[in-house]
């Protein structure tokens, strides 16, 4: 199975920073990476496809990076709004995985 | 509107067996991949079955193989999750979700694009 790893797993940061997240695969999944943003009490939704193709709907201040086995989730401004816990996800085996999440908190 | 609703969770003990649901409307239910993603109190989510258009193939977790079982009924738009020898460990909200794709150079990129609400599974005596 692939893993998935994120870090950091939590960080705090104030409104207008900006914020990356790393994800890494175990093995090389080309493009094949998703992120997702969950609020609590909420299902998630669908922020980035294919590692850097943006989702309709999504705020332009949210981009993707990456391929092979190291990716990358950036809020250029980081909005009140933008407080979650966020996800990457490969689909490149038959068997799906997710990281482990890491919670963005606003000072 | 594309909508998912899921239904059928509840309270079960060690051992025991349920069945959930989810209403698919909005969308040409017989065209998509559709999966099945756990979470687990205070836990990050967890992809757990895959199904494709026609039912012909279905994916698991490794934690649920043999005991888990994806259908679906194209006709009813509907998507289903048997559940048996449920484990303690398998409390979670569960939700159902949509699997779309995007093309490019000969290449499929699935994610899932629309989520469900979740419905809650507790597993316990």
């Amino acid at each position: 199975d692939i893993q998935m790893t994120q870090s950091p797993s939590s960080l705090s940061a104030s409104v207008g920073d900006r914020v990356t997240i790393t994800c890494r695969a175990s093995h090389s999944i080309g493009s094949y990476l998703n992120w997702y943003q969950q609020k609590p009490g909420k299902a998630p939704k669908l922020l980035i496809y294919a590692a850097s193709s943006l989702q309709s709907g999504v705020p332009s201040r949210f981009s993707g990076s990456g391929s092979g086995t190291d990716f990358t989730l950036t809020i250029s401004s980081l909005q009140p709004e933008d407080s979650a816990t966020y996800y990457c996800q490969q689909s490149y085996s038959i068997l799906w995985t997710f990281g482990q999440g890491t919670k963005v908190e606003i000072k | 509107e594309v909508q998912l609703v899921e239904s059928g969770g509840g309270l079960v003990q060690p051992g025991g067996s349920l069945r959930l649901s989810c209403a698919a409307s909005g969308l040409i239910f017989g065209t998509y991949w559709m999966s099945w993603v756990r979470q687990a109190p205070g836990r990050g989510l967890e992809w757990v079955a895959n199904i494709k258009q026609d039912g012909s193939e279905k994916y698991y977790v490794d934690s649920v193989k043999g005991r888990f079982t994806i259908s679906r009924d194209n006709v009813k738009n509907s998507l289903h999750l048997q559940m048996n020898s449920l484990r303690a460990e398998d409390t979670a909200v569960y939700y159902c979700a949509r699997a779309d794709y995007y093309a490019n150079s000969g290449n499929f990129y699935y994610h899932l694009d629309v989520w469900g609400k979740g419905t809650t599974v507790t597993v316990s005596s």
